[in-house]
């Protein structure tokens, strides 16, 4: 099973700031195979972006990832408010099961 | 609009079974797999399994092998997740979401079931 670790566990930042948040792989994923999501309270995930560095539907630009092998990166050039949520990455394809990580809090300061 | 509609809120006893349903609608039902994935409370997102809504055949997570069945009924667009002998430890917020065919990512979710296992 391939073990996803997020970090940071929580990121306090201002609107405006940029945004970093990493997922490292236990072992090496191939691009198509990562996507992020976020979450906010009581809500589903909405996905973001998948093969790691390909924006979904209707995501804006402000949000991008990232990364290779067993580190990506999702980006959020300049926080809005409604960004302020959960985030996770996830694997799928590499290996069976699919998998997430633990999740990144993102809270305003 | 492409939507995946779910089942209300459940509760169960210890050792019963809970099926909780996803009704597609707005897109073609057997172009897409569908995926479950639950979240305990205050916990992070984990993957359950897929049927492929086309052809009826599953893949199921190690974890869940023995206790999960999922099915569909093409007639009304909608697919099912039943488990079985469930423990408090079941007790989560079960989602299902649909993956364009072998593009490895979840693009729809539904709202989610709330299942809450307790005497």
């Amino acid at each position: 099973e391939i073990v996803l670790t997020q970090s940071p566990g929580t990121l306090s930042l201002s609107p405006g700031e940029r945004a970093t948040l990493s997922c490292r792989a236990s072992q090496s994923i191939g691009s198509a195979y990562l996507a992020w999501y976020q979450q906010k309270y009581g809500q589903a995930p909405r996905l973001l972006i998948y093969a790691t560095s390909r924006r979904a539907t209707g995501i804006p630009d402000r949000f991008s990832g990232s990364g290779s092998g067993t580190d990506f990166t999702l980006t959020i050039s300049s926080l809005e408010p409604e960004d302020f949520a959960l985030y996770y990455c996830q694997q799928y394809g590499s290996s069976l099961p699919i998998t997430f990580g633990q999740g990144s809090r993102l809270e305003i300061k | 609009q492409v939507q995946l509609v779910q089942s209300g809120a459940e509760v169960q006893k210890p050792g019963a079974s809970v099926k909780v349903s996803c009704k597609a609608s707005g897109y073609t039902f057997t172009d897409y797999y569908i995926h479950w994935v639950r979240q305990a409370p205050g916990q992070g997102l984990e993957w359950m399994g897929w049927i492929n809504p086309h052809s009826g055949s599953t893949t199921y997570a190690q974890k869940f092998q023995g206790r999960v069945t999922m099915t569909r009924d093409t007639s009304i667009t909608t697919g099912y997740m039943e488990l079985s002998s469930v423990t408090s430890d079941d007790t989560a917020v079960y989602y299902c979401a649909r993956e364009p065919f072998y593009l490895y990512y979840m693009d729809v979710w539904g709202e989610g079931t709330t299942v809450i296992v307790s005497s």
